[in-house]
């Protein structure tokens, strides 16, 4: 079965300390792995998209590692900030036919002042 | 949310309506897509369409309906049949068909439907 699954479910964080949200993937075949930042009440935002090849790739203070042969990539946040808060869903895509999404239920992060 | 735009926002329900949610975009993209999200899961996808006049089931279709005649538009209808309609739905965009599977999906801001 497809199935995208994410750690921890949610998490608490100072304004400026760093953190890594965990995804485990199970997806047959594999395309790519993505993630997105949704904040509450809105429409999910893309954030970084890896294909089986790129072991990491950042956009700015997020940073996306992917493992392939483990199935697990991560999202590191460094210096977190007050906008930070919100959820960060894991993607798998599968390949071929419509590259339909696999999606994870999210990990809820809130950033503290 | 880019050139997305989904009406209205909120939206309430008796039990026994049917009820049409709006997906509009000005992006050009070919694919278009509504997924439901419930507290605690995943998205999932109710229907898609990657080109004009034809769409297909997603995972969850039963108890709704959609129709896809021009390219911008893509309204999904909550039928009576829908068992728990209560939710977020959200409907995405992609490219095209030929845009590849790198291509990201552009997420519209949502509408949240309540039944009374």
């Amino acid at each position: 079965k497809n199935q995208v699954e994410q750690s921890p479910q949610s998490l608490i964080i100072l304004e400026g300390k760093n953190c890594t949200l965990q995804c485990n993937y199970t997806v047959s075949p594999f395309s790519n792995l993505r993630w997105y930042k949704q904040d509450t009440g809105r429409g999910p935002v893309s954030l970084t998209i890896m294909t089986f090849s790129e072991n990491t790739k950042s956009n700015g203070r997020y940073t996306a590692t992917l493992d392939a042969d483990t199935k697990q990539s991560s999202l590191h946040i460094t210096a977190s900030q007050l906008s930070d808060s919100a959820s960060y869903i894991c993607v798998a895509s599968l390949s071929g036919g419509y590259n339909k999404l696999i999606f994870g239920a999210g990990t809820r992060l809130a950033v503290h002042p | 949310d880019g050139g997305i735009t989904q009406s209205p926002k909120y939206l309430f329900r008796k039990e026994g309506q049917n009820v049409t949610l709006s997906c509009e975009q000005n992006l050009n993209h070919d694919a278009m897509y509504w997924y439901r999200q419930d507290p605690g899961q995943g998205l999932r996808l109710i229907y898609y369409s990657q080109i004009v006049n034809d769409f297909q089931k997603g995972d969850i279709a039963e108890g709704y309906s959609v129709s896809r005649e021009k390219k911008e538009s893509f309204p999904l209808t909550v039928t009576s049949a829908q068992k728990n309609p209560t939710a977020f739905y959200l409907c995405a965009t992609k490219a095209g068909v030929l845009a590849g599977d790198r291509y990201e999906q552009f997420f519209g801001p949502g509408t949240r439907l309540t039944v009374l």
